[in-house]
C-alpha cells in the first residue's frame, strides 16, 4: 500500500467548473499537508499548506482535511486554462526518529477551455 | 526574496563522466533536501541535511551518488561515475525547521541532467 496516494489522472475538466483533486495517506499521525502545483519542465511549487481538520481558503483554492478518514483534497473554484499542471499532495511521515514529506505521484488536471 | 539556486539547469555528459550539482538554498533555511524525479518512480527524496550535517541519506541509490554541505549557503551533490539510469531532473528544497509539524518546503528550477 503507497503511503499518499492520488489518482493520476488526467482529470479533465470545463473551463470555469470547480476541479476536486484528493489525496489520502496512510500514517495516522500525520500533522503537515501540502499541496504543491508543477507544471511540465518546471520545479513544484507550493499551493497551499493545511495543519488542522477543515477547510483553508486562498483565493480560488480551498484545501480539506479530515484526519479521521486520512484524506487532503484541493479545490479549485472557476478553473482556468492555466491551472492544467500536475498537482502533488505531500504529508509529513516519520521515518525512524525523522519526520519527511511523503509525495503522492501526482494528479494531471487539464482544464479544456 | 532570492529563492533556491541551483546549477547548471542543464547538464548532458557521457557515461563514466563525474558530476556535480550545486545549491544555494534560502538564506535562514536550515533543512536542505536533495529529490530525483523521473516519470517512472516520480520524486523520490535523495538526501537530506540539517544545520549541514546529514540526517538521513537511505535514499542515496548507490556509492556513486555523494553529498556534502560544507556550510549552510551551499551544497553539492556527485555523481562519480555517472550512468545513463542517473538520467533525471534533480531538485534541490530548503524549509524551516521539520518535525511532527513540517513547515513547507522550496524547490529550486532543478538540474535535467542526461547521461549518454
Amino acid at each position: 500500500q503507497k503511503e499518499v496516494e492520488q489518482n493520476s489522472g488526467p482529470l479533465s475538466v470545463p473551463e470555469g467548473a470547480i476541479a476536486s483533486l484528493n489525496c489520502t495517506y496512510s500514517d495516522r499521525v500525520s500533522q503537515s499537508f501540502f499541496w504543491y502545483r508543477q507544471y511540465s519542465g518546471k520545479s513544484p511549487e507550493l499551493i497551499m499548506s493545511i495543519y488542522s481538520n477543515g477547510d483553508k481558503e486562498d483565493g480560488r483554492f480551498t484545501a480539506q482535511l479530515n484526519k479521521a478518514s486520512q484524506y487532503v483534497s484541493l479545490l479549485i473554484r472557476d478553473s482556468q486554462p492555466s491551472d492544467s499542471a500536475t498537482y502533488l499532495c505531500a504529508v509529513s511521515g516519520q521515518r525512524g526518529s525523522n519526520y519527511q514529506l511523503i509525495w503522492g505521484a501526482g494528479t494531471k488536471l487539464i482544464i479544456k477551455p | 526574496d532570492a529563492g533556491v539556486i541551483q546549477s547548471p539547469r542543464h547538464e548532458v555528459t557521457e557515461m563514466g563522466q563525474e558530476v556535480t550539482l550545486r545549491c544555494k538554498p534560502i538564506s535562514g533555511h536550515d533543512y536542505l533536501f536533495w529529490y530525483r524525479q523521473t516519470m517512472m518512480r516520480g520524486l523520490e527524496l535523495l538526501i537530506y541535511f540539517n544545520n549541514n550535517v546529514p540526517i538521513d541519506d537511505s535514499g542515496m541509490p548507490e556509492d556513486r551518488f555523494s553529498a556534502k554541505m560544507p556550510n549552510a549557503s551551499f551544497s553539492t551533490l556527485k555523481i562519480q561515475p555517472s550512468e545513463p539510469r542517473d538520467s533525471a531532473v534533480y531538485f534541490c528544497a530548503s524549509s524551516l525547521r521539520t518535525g511532527v509539524r513540517n513547515q513547507p518546503q522550496h524547490f529550486g528550477d532543478g538540474t535535467r541532467l542526461s547521461i549518454l
